[in-house]
């Protein structure tokens, strides 16, 4: 199986702050990688798609980057809403595989 | 608009068993695999298994593989999943999801809203 490890776990930042997070897959998966935000209580959304292309509906602040085993999903300038879980996902291979998640909360 | 509705959740004793339903509605649903995804209370977000859009190809697992069965009805649009030998570990909310292609891989997209599912004595 594809093992994805995200970088932090947790991450506190301020409304404005510009954020990074980091996932890695264990072997590599190309840019078959997803990015999703998920909100308390909420089913997770789907906000970046093949590493890179971001999803339709989704603000422009949101960013991601990467191949190989190194990826990276980058909100510009944090916004209230912005304050949830994120999930990396591979799509390389069956079984489909997802970081551990990463919280993002209020400094 | 493109919905999922999970519905057949709740609680049962360790050894039981349990049928997930979910009712597609604003798309094709025969054109498109189906996932079934869980989250642990508190736990990030495991995969359990997908099927095919017209249901003759499955995948499992290793967690589920030979007590979870996944099935569709696309005359109902629907998706299940049964449950059988159940764990306190299968503890968790259910998403269905569907698998949507955009540019050259699959993605999760949208999800329902989930299902509770408790095993405990």
């Amino acid at each position: 199986d594809i093992q994805m490890t995200q970088s932090p776990s947790s991450l506190s930042a301020s409304v404005g702050d510009r954020v990074t997070i980091t996932c890695r897959a264990s072997p590599s998966i190309g840019s078959y990688l997803n990015w999703y935000q998920q909100k308390p209580g909420k089913a997770p959304k789907l906000l970046i798609y093949a590493a890179s292309s971001l999803q339709s509906g989704v603000p422009s602040r949101f960013s991601g980057s990467g191949s190989g085993t190194d990826f990276t999903l980058t909100i510009s300038s944090l916004q209230p809403e912005d304050f949830a879980t994120y999930y990396c996902q591979q799509s390389y291979s069956t079984p489909r595989t997802f970081g551990q998640g990463t919280n993002l909360d209020i400094k | 608009q493109v919905q999922l509705v999970e519905s057949g959740g709740g609680l049962v004793k360790p050894g039981g068993s349990l049928r997930l339903s979910c009712t597609a509605s604003g798309f094709n649903f025969s054109d498109y695999y189906m996932s079934w995804i869980r989250q642990a209370p508190g736990k990030g977000l495991e995969w359990v298994s997908y099927i095919s859009s017209r249901g003759e190809i499955t995948y499992y697992a290793d967690s589920v593989k030979g007590r979870f069965t996944i099935s569709r009805d696309n005359t109902k649009n629907s998706l299940y999943l049964q449950m059988n030998s159940l764990r306190a570990e299968d503890t968790a909310l259910y998403y269905c999801a569907r698998e949507t292609v955009l540019s050259f891989l699959e993605c999760f997209d949208p999800w329902g809203q989930g299902i509770l599912v408790t095993v405990s004595a």
